[in-house]
C-alpha cells in the first residue's frame, strides 16, 4: 500500500536558520509523483513542487531546495535562511500515474514549521 | 496568485439549514475536487469531477451533495449537517489528461464551516 511519512510533527527554528523537512514514502509502483504543499495559517494549500519518479535531479528554487533519493524513498525539503513568512504546515504527498482520471493524492500528516524572529 | 476561488470564506449554519459552497476555477482545468480538512490533519478527498462527471465519491454521507454545472464551477450542497462536519472545505482543480499522467492540483482558499 502507498504511504507517506513525515516523522517531524513540529519544528521550531530561529529566523535565518536552515531547516530540512523529511518525507519518506512507500509505493510498489515504478511510476509515481511526489508533491510538496505549503499551508499557511490562512488555510490555502499552496503547491510548491512536483517530481516524477524518473527524475532524481535535485531542484532549487530560491531559498527552497528538494532532495529526491529513490534509494531511500525520500523526498526531503530544505529551506535555507528561513524567514517568519515560512511559518506554515508543509505536506508531502504521493500520487501514482494511472490510466484514466481516477487518481488520488496520498498525504503525509504534515510538519508544522514555526520560524521565530 | 491562486486562480481557484471559493465562496463564502466563512459559514456558520444550524443542523437544519441548507447551504451551498461554491468554487470557480479560471485555468481551463477539466478535473475538480472537494476536500474536507480537520484541524492539524491532512485534507481528505470527498469528490472528484472529471469533464463535469462525478468520477470519485469517497463514501461521503448524502447530506453532502456535489454539483458541477460546467467545467469552471463546482458546488457542494449541504443539508442536515452535524457538528462533526465543521471543518475547512477545500476545492481544487487540475488538468485532466488521459494516458496515466498525474496532474498537479491547485487549491482554493477554502471555506471554514461551523455547524452549530
Amino acid at each position: 500500500a502507498q504511504k507517506v511519512t513525515q516523522a517531524q510533527t513540529e519544528i521550531s527554528v530561529v529566523e535565518k536558520e536552515d531547516v530540512t523537512l523529511d518525507c519518506v514514502y512507500e509505493t510498489r509502483d515504478t511510476t509515481y509523483y511526489l508533491f510538496w504543499y505549503k499551508q499557511p495559517p490562512s488555510g490555502e494549500l499552496v503547491f510548491l513542487i512536483r517530481r516524477n519518479s524518473f527524475d532524481e535531479q535535485n531542484e532549487i528554487s530560491g531559498r527552497y531546495s528538494w532532495n529526491f533519493q529513490k534509494s531511500t524513498s525520500s523526498f526531503n525539503f530544505t529551506i535555507t535562511a528561513s524567514q517568519v513568512v515560512d511559518s506554515a504546515v508543509y505536506f508531502c504527498a504521493l500520487s501514482e500515474a494511472r490510466a484514466g482520471n481516477n487518481r488520488k493524492l496520498i498525504w503525509g500528516l504534515g510538519t508544522s514549521l514555526a520560524v521565530n524572529p | 496568485d491562486t486562480e481557484v476561488t471559493q465562496t463564502p470564506k466563512h459559514l456558520v449554519m444550524g443542523m437544519t439549514n441548507k447551504k451551498s459552497l461554491k468554487c470557480e476555477q479560471h485555468m481551463g482545468h477539466r478535473a475538480m475536487y472537494w476536500y474536507k480538512q480537520k484541524a492539524k490533519k491532512p485534507p481528505e478527498l470527498m469528490f472528484v469531477y472529471s469533464y463535469e462527471k462525478l468520477s470519485i465519491n469517497e463514501s461521503v454521507p448524502s447530506r453532502f451533495s456535489p454539483e458541477c454545472p460546467n467545467s469552471s464551477l463546482l458546488n457542494l450542497h449541504l443539508h442536515a449537517l452535524q457538528p462533526e462536519d465543521s471543518a475547512l472545505y477545500l476545492c481544487a482543480s487540475s488538468q485532466a489528461v488521459a494516458g496515466g499522467h498525474t496532474d498537479t492540483q491547485y487549491f482554493g482558499p477554502g471555506t471554514r464551516l461551523t455547524v452549530l
